[in-house]
C-alpha cells in the first residue's frame, strides 16, 4: 500500500484564488510528521510546512496552510492566494515515528500546479 | 537558515567514467544527509542514507559499489557514480536535517539538486 497518496496529477487555478492539494496517508505510528515541498521546474525542493501527529492546531506558514483531518489520515495542502511563482509540482511526504534520532521521509507522487493568469 | 549547496548542477559525461557529487550544508551541522534520485515527472526515491564518520546505509536495490557516499565532515557528503552508464542519467539530490534534539521537526532541506546525462 502506498503510504503517501496525492490523487491529483495536475490541478489549474485562476491567480489570486485559493487553490488545495489533497494528501492522504498511511501509518500505524502514532508519533509522525507530515511536509509538504515545492519543488519548481528548476528542480530545488522548498520546504513549505509541517504538521507534526500531535499538533492540536493546523500549520500555517504565509499563505500556506495544512488542513490536518487525522482521523480521515489527510494532509491537505491550502494555498490562498494564488501566484503565478506558485506554479510547480508539489510533493506531500511523511515521516513515521521520532525517536531522537532521524527517520526516513517518504514522497508521494506529486500535484503539479499551474497558476492561470 | 538551513541553507545546503549542491555541485554541480549538471554534468554530462561519457559512458565508463565517474562522477563526483558534492552536497554541504552552508550554515548549520549535519550529522546526517540523504541522497535521492529523481527520474523525470516521478516522485523522489532514497537512495541511500549518509552518516558522518560511518558507512552509509542504502536502500534495497541500491547498488553500493554503484554509488560510493563518503561523508567525512559534518558539513559535506559526496556521491560518487562510478562507471557511469546512459541507465545512470537521472536527477539526483541530497538533503540534511539539522542534527537530532535541535531539530524535533527533522525536516530535510534540500540541495538544488545535480542532472546527470551519461552519453
Amino acid at each position: 500500500a502506498q503510504k503517501i497518496t496525492q490523487t491529483q496529477p495536475g490541478m489549474f487555478v485562476q491567480e489570486k484564488e485559493a487553490v488545495t492539494l489533497d494528501c492522504t496517508y498511511d501509518t500505524s505510528d502514532q508519533s509522525y510528521g507530515l511536509f509538504w515541498y515545492k519543488q519548481p521546474s528548476s528542480g530545488e525542493m522548498i520546504f513549505l510546512i509541517y504538521q507534526g501527529s500531535y499538533d492540536e492546531q493546523n500549520a500555517t506558514e504565509g499563505r500556506y496552510s495544512l488542513n490536518f483531518q487525522k482521523a480521515r489520515k489527510s494532509a491537505n495542502l491550502v494555498i490562498s492566494a494564488s501566484q503565478l511563482g506558485d506554479s510547480a509540482m508539489y510533493f506531500c511526504a511523511m515521516r513515521e515515528g521520532f525517536s531522537g534520532g532521524y527517520q526516513k521521509v517518504t514522497f508521494g507522487t506529486g500535484t503539479k500546479l499551474q497558476v492561470i493568469p | 537558515g538551513a541553507v545546503v549547496s549542491q555541485h554541480p548542477s549538471r554534468v554530462i559525461c561519457k559512458s565508463g567514467t565517474s562522477v563526483k557529487i558534492e552536497c554541504r550544508s552552508l550554515d548549520f551541522q549535519a550529522t546526517t544527509m540523504f541522497w535521492y534520485r529523481q527520474f523525470p515527472k516521478q516522485s523522489l526515491m532514497l537512495m541511500a542514507t549518509s552518516n558522518e564518520g560511518s558507512k552509509a546505509t542504502y536502500e534495497q536495490g541500491v547498488e553500493k559499489d554503484k554509488f560510493l557516499i563518503n561523508h567525512a565532515s559534518l558539513t559535506l557528503s559526496t556521491l560518487t557514480v562510478t562507471s557511469a552508464h546512459p541507465e545512470d542519467s537521472s536527477f539526483y539530490i541530497c538533503s540534511a536535517s539539522l542534527t537530532p534534539g535541535t531539530e524535533e521537526r527533522n525536516i530535510q532541506y534540500f540541495g538544488a539538486g545535480t542532472r546527470l546525462s551519461v552519453l
